[in-house]
């Protein structure tokens, strides 16, 4: 079925070192996806979104991609540090405002200093 | 800190209760979405309140209930608990429904339910 996923379920860096977090989809009438990141015990949070007319965007020392061609998703961190270590999930919404945004099941980052 | 707030922070019921969990939406906000979030899995969307309507639902079967306030506050009820109902229930807050496109949910911390 159609749904939204993730490469690796685990991802593991050095502090100081960038990180790529991957996510593929399936739906081609998706139009909007987000990154959020989730510490335990706690909800997710906003990191940064794109819309379907859009191919890049930045945030501060977080880039997403989008590459619809082959509906894949990728969250780059630069310089990352131990307080990026959380599950990352990305999450796309299906064309109509307001609605249901759809997970993947989410990647785990660890940095290590 | 989003502004969304949720309540209990954790709950333990035993099967065939009913519970009722709280969300307060952030300020400006009027559509609250509320998600289940089993362990290791991403969150699952449950239904979406917008101006006090339902407006969408998941695969989730009718003993999952909400309703939203004039004040856009929010509340999931479950009736009927299952074990498998243990999880962590989000709410996600967002601005006005729109024409121009989807709206970013913040979400709430999220309130831990055992089913016992």
């Amino acid at each position: 079925g159609e749904s939204v996923g993730l490469h690796l379920p685990t991802l593991s860096v050095q502090e100081g070192d960038n990180s790529i977090i991957n996510c593929a989809y399936s739906n081609s009438a998706s139009d909007y996806f987000i990154w959020y990141k989730q510490e335990s015990g706690k909800g997710p949070q906003f990191i940064i979104d794109i819309r379907s007319n859009m191919d890049k965007r930045q945030g501060q020392r977080v880039t997403v991609l989008l590459n619809k061609t082959v509906k894949h998703l990728s969250l780059q961190i630069a310089a990352t540090q131990p307080g990026d270590s959380a599950v990352y999930f990305c999450a796309e919404n299906r064309g109509q405002a307001g609605t249901a945004l759809i997970f993947g099941k989410g990647t785990t980052l660890s940095v290590s200093s | 800190e989003t502004g969304v707030t949720q309540s209990p922070t954790h709950l333990i019921k035993t099967r065939g209760q009913q519970v009722t969990l709280r969300c307060s939406s952030q300020s400006g906000h009027n559509t609250v979405s509320w998600y289940q979030q089993a362990l290791g899995q991403g969150p699952q969307f449950i239904f979406q309140y917008y101006r006090e309507e339902e407006n969408g639902r998941g695969n989730f079967p009718p003993r999952f209930s909400g309703l939203q306030f004039p004040n856009y506050s929010s509340e999931l009820n479950v009736n009927a608990l299952e074990l498998d109902d243990s999880a962590l229930y989000l709410c996600a807050s967002s601005l006005e429904v729109r024409a121009g496109g989807p709206d970013t949910q913040y979400f709430g911390p999220g309130t831990r339910l055992t089913v016992l």
